[in-house]
């Protein structure tokens, strides 16, 4: 099946808020609440940044949330910062035992 | 603290099958009954899961892949392992082995990760 669809980029200012879409169709995103985010650093593994559509794991700031509406889940990082600066990407259950990723977003903090 | 590090050639030639390990410490696969998953990443592109495995041996796969695909467990080695045959340029990517958070086991929820391997497929 098709990835889920990321807006290739999006950018904020320092301190600033910044929404990141992730859409997908009533067979994953819409179908289930196993959506997540993972932060992707160059060079890096990518993080878990939030599971089960808002949930944080240890240790992940509350300036990130997610929410989900339909087939649309969203990532929200709030207080933008510099080491925010990363791809992200989401990810939803899609049907037995699969999982399947969106593009990715370049996030840039202008 | 529990541990993943991938192993395995970094060049492929194509048409040949892609063998990868994935090496656990700091934690049993047979004594914790997580799915254990392969996700690759293309140069310059996105994330795809490729499957994952229970320590029981039974395995779960792409279906973009799934005929191509054998994903098994070595539990005396504290191991599993990735297969992909019948490689492309298409498959060039850095491989990723990864577990899910604590307590959703069979969640796509990818919370310990290894550093991952580059595996080039050419001639």
């Amino acid at each position: 099946q098709s990835a889920l669809t990321q807006p290739p980029s999006a950018s904020g200012s320092p301190g600033q808020s910044v929404t990141i879409s992730c859409t997908g169709t009533s067979s994953d995103v819409g179908g289930s609440n196993y959506v997540s985010w993972y932060q992707q650093h160059p060079g890096k593994a990518p993080k878990l940044m939030i599971y089960e559509v808002g949930k944080r794991p240890s240790g992940v700031l509350d300036r990130f949330s997610g929410s989900k509406s339909g087939n649309t889940a969203s990532l929200t990082v709030s207080g933008l910062q510099a080491e925010d600066e990363a791809d992200y990407y989401c990810s939803s259950y899609a049907d037995t035992n699969n999982w399947v990723f969106g593009g990715g977003t370049k996030l840039t903090v202008l | 603290q529990l541990q993943l590090r991938e192993s395995g050639p970094g060049l492929v030639k194509p048409s040949q099958t892609l063998s990868l390990t994935c090496t656990v410490s700091g934690g049993s696969i047979s004594s914790s009954s997580y799915y254990w998953a392969w996700i690759r990443q293309s140069p310059g592109k996105g994330l795809q899961w490729i499957g994952n495995v229970y320590y029981s041996g039974s395995a779960y796969y792409n279906p973009s892949l799934k005929s191509r695909v054998t994903i098994s467990v070595d539990a005396s080695k504290n191991q599993f392992s990735l297969k992909l045959s019948s490689v492309t340029a298409a498959d060039t990517a850095v491989y990723y082995c990864a577990r899910p958070l604590d307590f959703y086991n069979s969640s796509g929820y990818y919370y310990y990760w290894g550093q991952g391997t580059r595996v080039t497929v050419s001639s």
